[in-house]
């Protein structure tokens, strides 16, 4: 089987950085995928891992241990708009993402 | 990017009837599509993959012959619940993979309410 473990929810000010952990256990592991969505959204593509290493796209970053069957994704200067939830899923053999719990970030002025 | 679309965005019927979602790629071709449902607060949970000329592949615990899938162009794939009760009240949504990229596109979603 497989599953990903990520916290449910984290609060964070207004500018701040806030890290969000997944770990997963998964067979013909690919990589890693973060997706945001907004409350009555569909999900929209963040970031990509299938190497060890930092991924850096403007104020998000993302990173994988393959190794650790851990990953990370890092919001800096955060804003407002940030509120929302965050998954990591993971990408396997036939080209299935399997989703995490997700993780409801609310940003505080 | 590339646009995944739905249609409709949203549907209420009654208990019984039946109803078709559709999933469009808008500007590149998609051998495969995925369909999600998710309940309020909850992940997204992958209901079956679609695979354009054949029959889909359903994750454990989805019925198929209550959700139908049909993928009959590369673009295109459809959804019908039949028979809904309330209980299928959710959001569905479907992706589709660029073969070029390693990412999947998600369409905008339907909810779906069964009175």
């Amino acid at each position: 089987g497989q599953s990903l473990e990520q916290p449910s929810e984290v609060t964070a000010v207004e500018g701040a950085i806030v890290q969000i952990n997944c770990t997963y256990q998964t067979s013909g592991f690919y990589g890693l995928s973060w997706y945001q969505q907004h409350d009555g959204g569909a999900p929209t593509f963040l970031s990509y891992n299938a190497l060890d290493g930092l991924e850096e796209t403007g104020r998000f970053s993302s990173f994988l241990s393959r190794s650790d069957s851990y990953g990370y994704l890092l919001l800096q200067e955060l804003q407002m708009k940030d509120s929302a939830s965050y998954f990591c899923a993971v990408y396997n053999a036939g080209n299935m993402l399997t989703f995490g719990g997700g993780t409801r970030l609310m940003v505080k002025p | 990017g590339a646009v995944v679309s739905q249609h409709p965005s949203w549907v209420i019927c009654k208990s019984g009837t039946s109803v078709k979602i559709e999933c469009r790629s808008l500007d590149f071709q998609a051998t495969t599509m995925f369909w999600y449902r998710q309940f309020p607060k909850q992940s997204l949970m992958l209901m079956a993959t679609s695979n354009e000329g054949s029959k889909a592949t359903y994750e454990q615990g989805v019925e198929k012959d209550k959700f139908l899938i049909n993928h009959a162009s590369l673009t295109l794939s459809t959804l019908t619940v039949t028979s809904a009760h309330p209980e299928d009240s959710s959001f569905y949504i479907c992706s589709a993979r660029d073969l070029q990229v390693y990412e999947q596109y998600f369409g905008p979603g339907t909810r779906l309410t069964v009175t």
